[in-house]
């Protein structure tokens, strides 16, 4: 098994669907979560941290289930410039590295 | 000015060839990264360094070596290039006194080996 695998896609939504990306993690010791948009032939930037409890930030929404070891990212509305790669980063235990996932290339249309 | 430098951002060379890419950053991070991307296959990590004085090898550090100059400077050098180091490549900082050590990457170096 991977250590942090995402679907590939790419997702084809319309403007203003709600599209929902999951990514699952190997490492049970694993503490910190991320979400990172990447857009094509850039460098990945943050999009947002992912905390326990859930967390949102504007039409954004991560969720983090550790039992099941996944976390997931939330777009609602989607618009034109949301289209990217949204790459999942966990972090490795007893270190400040990150593993990324692949990423999920996201493509929203008129 | 951006927080993280990348030189070049552009670099064709020859397989044999050594070339060294250069990474900079006024984030005042002690934390320093260097990874690989290739299309389909995500960020790879080939070294990393907490200090100055703390270099560590990555999941393929293999044909590469590093030099961590200063806190500010963190440099990658590949010492005979071959034709499958062909990629895009990101330095990346973080910092460990934050609650969220996310890290903030450069905008990246297109390596071209012939």
């Amino acid at each position: 098994r991977k250590e942090v695998e995402q679907d590939p896609g790419p997702f084809n939504v319309p403007e203003g669907a709600t599209v929902a990306f999951n990514c699952t993690y190997s490492n049970s010791a694993s503490q910190s979560f991320f979400w990172y948009r990447q857009d094509c032939r850039k460098e990945p930037k943050l999009l947002m941290s992912v905390y326990s409890s859930g967390n949102e930030d504007g039409r954004f929404t991560a969720q983090l289930n550790r039992a099941s070891q996944y976390i997931s990212l939330l777009i609602r509305d989607s618009k034109l410039s949301d289209s990217a790669t949204y790459l999942c980063a966990v972090t490795n235990s007893g270190y400040s590295t990150l593993t990324f996932g692949k990423g999920t290339m996201l493509l929203v249309s008129p | 000015d951006a927080d993280v430098t990348q030189t070049p951002r552009n670099r064709i060379t020859k397989t044999g060839k050594r070339i060294m890419l250069e990474c900079s950053q006024t984030k005042g991070h002690d934390r320093m990264y260097w990874y690989r991307q290739d299309p389909g296959l995500g960020l790879q990590l080939i070294y990393y360094s907490f200090d100055v004085k703390d270099i560590n090898k990555g999941e393929i550090s293999d044909g590469y070596s590093v030099s961590r100059q200063a806190q500010a400077k963190f440099s990658l050098s590949l010492e005979s290039a071959i034709p499958n180091q062909t990629a895009l490549y990101f330095c990346a900082t973080s910092d460990p006194r934050l609650a969220e050590e996310t890290q903030y990457f450069g905008p990246g170096t297109r390596l071209l080996v012939l």
